[in-house]
């Protein structure tokens, strides 16, 4: 069974830094990872799809790497801003169900 | 604008009762989706649609029921049987591709609370 960890669960950065998500999965066989964004309240935004062919995405400030092999992800946000403050999760497609595994999300507040 | 639209926002309902929650998306996607979200869990898959007429059970689909009637329709019913109804709900869709390139696009989520 897939299962799908990020680490940290809480992060809090002053404006201006560079900061690293992680994301870690069980089952490698996946087909897709994606990272989304969620608003307290709101329901989910995509920020990045990277399909298991490739090794990185980059939208913006925001980009996504992934390690199949490992059973890796990471979300690189430049620069960050007080408007990035939200959950992050990350969720991997896999097999014949055609249905995602999410991780519980780090929850980032960017301050002043 | 295309999207998908969840309704209502917040339902309150008594213990007992079934309850049914809208899902519209026109998008035209071909799959659809209902995920159930507690507080420090990740997100739990309910029920699942690709095509019309046809859905499958998620992970936790006892107590619940779908219908896919409509390409743009996947109404939830959560009903008397479901043990702990009070969560937030999300639905999805996604356009099928072949090189699973298409990212799952969700709506705003339903607030249910069973008291």
């Amino acid at each position: 069974k897939q299962e799908v960890t990020q680490i940290p669960a809480a992060l809090s950065v002053p404006e201006g830094e560079n900061l690293v998500l992680n994301c870690s999965f069980t089952d490698s066989a996946i087909y897709n990872l994606q990272w989304f964004r969620q608003d307290p309240g709101k329901g989910l935004t995509s920020l990045l799809l990277i399909q298991s062919s490739q090794r990185e995405q980059t939208s913006g400030r925001l980009n996504a790497s992934l390690d199949k092999s490992s059973g890796r992800s990471t979300l690189y946000i430049a620069a960050s801003q007080p408007g990035d403050s939200a959950t992050y999760l990350c969720a991997v497609f896999t097999g014949t169900a055609s249905k995602l595994t999410f991780g519980t999300g780090t929850r980032l507040q960017v301050t002043l | 604008d295309g999207g998908i639209t969840q309704s209502p926002k917040y339902l309150f309902r008594k213990e007992g009762q079934n309850v049914t929650l809208s899902c519209e998306q026109n998008l035209n996607h071909d799959a659809m989706y209902w995920y159930r979200q507690d507080p420090g869990q990740g997100l739990r898959l309910i029920y699942y649609s690709q095509i019309v007429n046809d859905f499958q059970k998620g992970d936790i689909a006892e107590g619940y029921s779908v219908s896919r009637e409509k390409k743009e329709s996947f109404p939830l019913t959560v009903t008397s049987a479901q043990k702990n109804p009070t969560a937030f709900y999300l639905c999805a869709s996604r356009l099928m591709t072949s090189s699973y390139n298409s990212p799952l696009h969700f709506g705003n989520g339903t607030r249910l609370t069973v008291t």
